[in-house]
């Protein structure tokens, strides 16, 4: 079956432009999060989606950063005016239902290169 | 607030010995443990999970882990390593009482020699 799917795998763009990262989770998981992954730093939540609640949005590094998810199934991480220090993997995951005891399942990730 | 820690930023084994890759946790009430495994250019991958019941816990691939409440541990096991293990592991934890997300630890290389 399908699993998350991540577009693009790739981005590099120049500091200053605005970026659109895609998240297609698995169909039927209600929750959706979003994770920063920079070297040595382990995953950094951003943001996360349940069904049509309110989003957490409390990882979110600065009012740069914004998500929406709609019709509770696809997501976009919108990145406004690149800095360098944006530069990372933004991985998304999907669970059945969200903050439970169920794992979430990831997607193979964007790496974003701001030059 | 709850946090992982994973104090080995690499493990090196020899194909065929055993393998321990160390996680710590605290969290204000119960916790809901998590081991992933990522391999290089990929997402991160499910191996296994401690909710409640016994405490070791088997999962994917032959890893197994045990959970120590006095110890606050969660320690990623395995008893013979392969070349295939080698990748980057990540702990998590979330605290089962009210609302939070998942908290991760920054991961630990595992190294496999033949």
């Amino acid at each position: 079956g399908a699993g998350v799917s991540q577009s693009p795998s790739n981005k590099v763009t120049e500091k200053g432009k605005d970026v659109e990262l895609r998240c297609d989770p698995i169909s039927g998981h209600t929750a959706l999060y979003w994770y920063r992954q920079s070297l040595g730093q382990g995953l950094e939540f951003l943001i996360y989606f349940q069904g049509n609640s309110a989003p957490d949005k409390s990882g979110l590094p600065s009012d740069r950063f914004s998500a929406e998810r709609t019709g509770g199934s696809v997501s976009t991480l919108t990145i406004q005016r690149t800095q360098q220090e944006d530069s990372a993997v933004y991985l998304c995951a999907s669970s059945p239902e969200g903050n439970s005891n169920q794992p979430q399942h990831f997607g193979d990730g964007t790496r974003l290169s701001i030059l | 607030a709850q946090s992982v820690a994973q104090p080995e930023d690499q493990v090196n084994v020899a194909e065929g010995n055993p393998l321990t890759v160390k996680c710590t946790y605290s969290v204000s009430g119960n916790p809901y443990l998590f081991w992933y495994v990522q391999y290089p250019n990929r997402g991160l991958q499910f191996l296994l999970k401690y909710i409640t019941g016994d405490n070791l816990v088997k999962g994917s691939y032959g890893f197994e882990a045990e959970f120590n409440k006095s110890q606050t541990s969660f320690h990623l096991k395995k008893p013979s390593a392969l070349v295939s293990d080698s990748a980057l592991y990540f702990c998590a934890v979330r605290d089962n009482s009210g609302y939070s997300t998942l908290t991760f630890g920054k991961g630990t290389m595992l190294l496999v020699s033949p």
